[in-house]
């Protein structure tokens, strides 16, 4: 999976608590990305990365927030998760001249009961 | 809103077939176009990927892109088993994001 790691791989949490999700590569590629895939949804971007403390918002970033204090990590947390957070995530990464060719880590399932 | 759209399917094809993916994209600012494979419980993999109109060819896949039709698609020639899966179409408009299809599944029937 292109030396990227995300943990937890399986999570069961329970209404409002918060959650923090990591992912960790070591490629050094400056890009990365945090997706969500439902059914009848595709991947959807949550938030991405373009540089150490440089972040910004993608089309589903509500109740989510990121964190990236290092090259090699991306922390993706949800404040006070709720039932419509129950997802798989995924974490990409890329580098830039690459023709934005992603590659993803293996995901996290996430249930919110 | 950018979007990517695709067939869910589910689309069947007889072993040796070939398996014909199609997409289109809203955004004609799009200047890049992947094709990822995605397995069940598997994360995505990337196989194809496409940057200029016409053809490209990587064993038995073929990609293609028509810009002015915002169309692109994915062939599978001599199909087998091992390519049922879903098939993610994504699209970059250069700023590094990438906008995916909800999907095509693929099922290759012995």
């Amino acid at each position: 999976d292109a030396g990227i790691t995300q943990s937890p791989r399986h999570k069961v949490t329970e209404t409002g608590t918060p959650v923090t999700l990591r992912c960790h590569q070591t490629e050094n590629h400056r890009y990365m990305y945090w997706y969500r895939q439902d059914p009848g949804h595709g991947l959807r971007l949550i938030h991405y990365s373009y540089g150490v403390k440089d972040t910004d918002k993608g089309e589903v970033s509500d109740g989510y927030s990121v964190s990236r204090s290092k090259t090699e990590d991306f922390l993706l947390t949800l404040e006070s998760a709720t039932s419509s957070q129950t997802s798989v995530y995924f974490c990409a990464i890329s580098e830039p001249g690459g023709g934005t060719e992603a590659f993803f880590g293996q995901g996290t399932r996430l249930t919110v009961v | 809103q950018k979007e990517v759209e695709q067939n869910s399917g589910p689309l069947s094809v007889p072993e040796g077939a070939i398996a014909s993916l199609n997409c289109t994209y809203s955004d004609r600012g799009s200047q890049s176009f992947f094709w990822y494979r995605q397995y069940s419980g598997k994360s995505p993999e990337l196989i194809m990927s496409i940057y200029s109109n016409g053809d490209k060819e990587d064993g038995r896949f073929t990609a293609q892109l028509n810009k002015a039709s915002q169309y692109v698609s994915l062939l599978i020639r001599d199909s087998q088993p091992s390519d049922s899966a879903t098939y993610l179409c994504a699209a970059s408009d250069g700023a590094q994001k990438l906008v995916f299809g909800q999907g095509t599944r693929l099922t290759i029937n012995p």
